[in-house]
Order: structure tokens, then sequence, then C-alpha cells
């Protein structure tokens, strides 16, 4: 099955700079790819996504890119700010015609410093 | 608004005693889902229904039953509440085919005594 792998567990990055988290995925036949920003005692919140039609994706300060040779996608944060202190999980999943799951990377904790 | 909504949001059982957690949902989806998620873990699949077609994970403990009586509701049961079963559980839901994106209930946070 599918498997994905997600890193760092931990970053911390000065208020302003960037950052950036990488995942690695096992199942070639994955072809969507969310990015889930879970904050303190909150659900997870789709933040962006990603398919495999595509090499990058960017939504203001965020943005995704995915090497589908490689199995890899990173999560990239612009200009950060403390309100993006949170945990990011990264996710794949393979489409098929009755449901669909989507397997969890380990999840990265952002702290902003100020 | 269109949602998914779970009650409680915060259940305290003891021991070995049965406890229910319920999520509905308005957005007319025909997939949902139950995870079970601990403390700085992802999320853990537990089982998910394409309408009422069930699909249990292989390493889900039998303890956890679930049932989805219509499109709007799923339930989750967990017949005898260990130590090792307090966690958040979160419900979700998708639409099937091309679009993969899952709409996450609040969670119900399960204390067990």
């Amino acid at each position: 099955g599918e498997n994905v792998e997600q890193h760092p567990s931990t970053l911390s990055v000065q208020e302003g700079d960037s950052a950036v988290i990488k995942c690695t995925y096992s199942d070639s036949a994955s072809n969507y790819f969310p990015w889930y920003k879970q904050e303190l005692g909150k659900r997870p919140q789709l933040i962006i996504d990603i398919r495999s039609n595509v090499g990058e994706k960017k939504d203001q300060r965020i943005a995704v890119t995915l090497n589908k040779t490689a199995k890899h996608f990173s999560l990239h944060i612009t200009e950060t700010q403390p309100e993006d202190s949170a945990v990011y999980f990264c996710a794949a999943s393979r489409e098929y015609s009755s449901a669909s799951k989507i397997i969890f990377g380990s999840g990265t904790r952002l702290s902003i410093r100020p | 608004d269109a949602m998914v909504i779970q009650n409680p949001r915060y259940q305290v059982t003891q021991f070995g005693k049965p406890v229910t957690l319920s999520c509905s949902q308005t957005l007319n989806h025909n997939v949902m889902y139950w995870y079970q998620q601990k403390s700085s873990q992802a999320p853990k699949l537990l089982f998910h229904y394409y309408d009422k077609d069930f699909n249990n994970e292989a390493d889900t403990p039998d303890n956890f039953q679930s049932r989805r009586p219509n499109t709007s509701f799923c339930f989750l049961d967990i017949r005898s509440p260990g130590l090792g079963d307090a966690a958040m559980y979160l419900c979700a839901t998708s639409r099937p085919g091309q679009v993969n994106e899952q709409f996450f209930g609040p969670g119900t946070r399960l204390t067990v005594l």
C-alpha cells in the first residue's frame, strides 16, 4: 500500500523567512496530493492541493511542487507569519471509482519565531 | 451553511463503558470517514462508507464499529473503551471520483477514565 514520509517533524523559522516541508510517496499511481494545516485542538484544514498533471501550484504565500519521477512533493511558505504556526500534514491519494482514501504523512510542527 | 457536524465535541466515558459518537453532514457527500487522531500524530483511518458499503481498515480493532443509517448520518461505536482509545475522533466526507478533497468535522475529543 501507499506510504507517505514527511520531513522534518519539527521546523522553527524566523518570522518573515520561508519554510519548506518535504514529502515522498511510494505508490506511483497516486495522483492527488493535498496539504492540511491543523491548529491545536482544531480540525485539519485543506490549504492547497496539487494533482499529478501539474508540477507546481501557488496560492498567495503558499506553493506546492510535485516531482512525479522522484515521487517527491513539497510545501513552500514564504514571508512566514505567526499565524502560520501549526502542524502541517501532507497526503497522497489514488482516485478510483468507489471512494478515495488519503494517506497522511506523519506531520510537521511549524513554529514561527517573532 | 453546508458542513460536517460532530456531536458531542467532548465525551468522557469510563473504562469499558460503551460510547457512541455521531457525525452528520449537509454536503450530500456519498463517502464518510472516521479517523482516530492521537496527540502529535497524523489522523488514522478507521473505516469509511461509500453510500452504505462499509470498508474496514485491516488494523482497526474489533472494539470499533460503525453505522450509517442514511446519507447524512454516521456513528462510531466503541464497545469497550480502553485507556488507549482516548483520542480525537474526526469524521470527514468526500465526493467520489475526480475530487478527493475531504471535508473534516470539528472532531470529538474522547477521554477515558
